[in-house]
Order: C-alpha cells, then structure tokens, then sequence
C-alpha cells in the first residue's frame, strides 16, 4: 500500500520543548515538502527537498529544521524558538519537484502547546 | 513576490444550488493545479491546467485556466454534500515549489 504516513497524528508539547515530526514515503519520489496549515491562512511552506541531503528554506523556515538523510523520510523539527507553533502540519511529496508534478499528501499532524 | 488569491474565502450554498472560485495571480503561470481537503483531511489532488484558455470538466466540476493565464476558477454544478471541503488552487514560483492559495471553504445546506 503506497503511500505518505506522518506520525503522530495528535502531538502534544510543553512551551520550551522541540519536537521531530515523522515524514515517510514509499512512492520514491525525490521531491518532499512541509507544509503549515492555519484557520483562514491555506497551506504555507516551511521547507521543501528535491533531493537526499539537500533542502531549501520555505516562506515561514524561522523556528523550524529539517532533514534528508534518506529519499524516503524527512522528519521536520519545530523548535522551542518557533513562536507560535501550535498548528496542522502537513507533509507532502512529488516525484521530481517538478511544478507540474502533483503533490501527495499525508495525512497531517496536529500540534498543540501547551 | 508571486501571490496566489482565491476569493471567496467561505460560500454557504443550499443544496442543488451552483459554486463557483475564483483563483488569481499576480503573474502568469505556466501551470495551475486545484486540490480538495475535506473537513478533517489532507488535500488531494483534482487536477492541473496547463494551456491558455483550458476548459476541463469531471463530472459536475468545470476546471478554467484565464487566456492571460493569470486566474482560474472552479465551478460546480448542483452541489451535494459529498461537495463540502476546502478547495484550494495552486501556481508554481520561479524554483518550482508550490504557492497554494488560502483556499475556499464550501458548506453544503441539505
């Protein structure tokens, strides 16, 4: 069954701590992609990946890290010095990064500090 | 920058009646692609428009991409509740990423 899972899908942290979110895909694809979602504000891009060991800054990177040790898994880290960090994360994917590549998107998870 | 607006932000409609959004960038695109995100959900892909002028339909949804390629809407026939989610447009940015608009969120009266 192919496809994108992100773990946990409820996440809950205490103000001052990090926390990783998981990311895993099976659709070998190269290109993956974190999203935030916020009531009214659509999906905005934290970072994205168009190859292992390789990513860029989105439009809101401030507060968050990321990896891509492997094609199929980039875990994204929300760090103590993201200011407002409770929201829906969405993790996606495409096969070459292309713009005209259709993204996959995983379920989501949603983060609440506490 | 490239800015994507999608207007309306929500439309309530009774069942049976027609919705149309409107998605608008500030620049031309090569490309535009609409997703769907039910309550609760992850968007899913509908489908991309490429060509100036493009019409494309699935079943009660009409897909247009503008002649200048700079807006596209979405229009669809008769809503039912099945219809009810965030529909969101997309266009791409000079690195090809994605910039999705902030979406129109549709409720369904029955």
């Amino acid at each position: 069954d192919g496809g994108i899972t992100q773990s946990p899908k409820y996440l809950f942290r205490k103000e001052g701590q990090n926390v990783t979110l998981s990311c895993e895909q099976n659709l070998n694809h190269d290109a993956m992609y974190w999203y935030r979602q916020d009531p009214g504000q659509g999906l905005r891009l934290i970072y994205y990946s168009q190859i292992v060991n390789d990513f860029q800054k989105g439009d809101i990177a401030e507060g968050y890290s990321v990896s891509r040790e492997k094609k199929e898994s980039f875990p994204l880290t929300v760090t103590s010095a993201q200011k407002n960090p409770t929201a829906f994360y969405l993790c996606a994917s495409s096969m070459r990064g292309a713009s005209t590549d259709t993204q996959y998107f995983g379920p989501g998870t949603r983060l609440t500090v506490l | 920058g490239q800015q994507v607006m999608q207007i309306p932000q929500y439309q309530h409609v009774q069942e049976g009646e027609d919705f149309t959004t409107y998605c608008n960038s500030s620049t031309t695109l090569s490309n535009i692609q609409w997703y769907k995100q039910r309550p609760g959900g992850h968007p899913v892909f509908l489908i991309q428009l490429v060509k100036s002028g493009e019409v494309k339909k699935q079943k009660r949804l009409t897909f247009q991409f503008g002649e200048a390629k700079k807006n596209s809407s979405l229009h669809i026939t008769a809503t039912q509740t099945t219809d009810v989610g965030t529909y969101f447009c997309a266009g791409p940015r000079d690195n090809n990423d994605m910039r999705f608009g902030a979406g129109t969120r549709l409720t369904v009266k029955p």
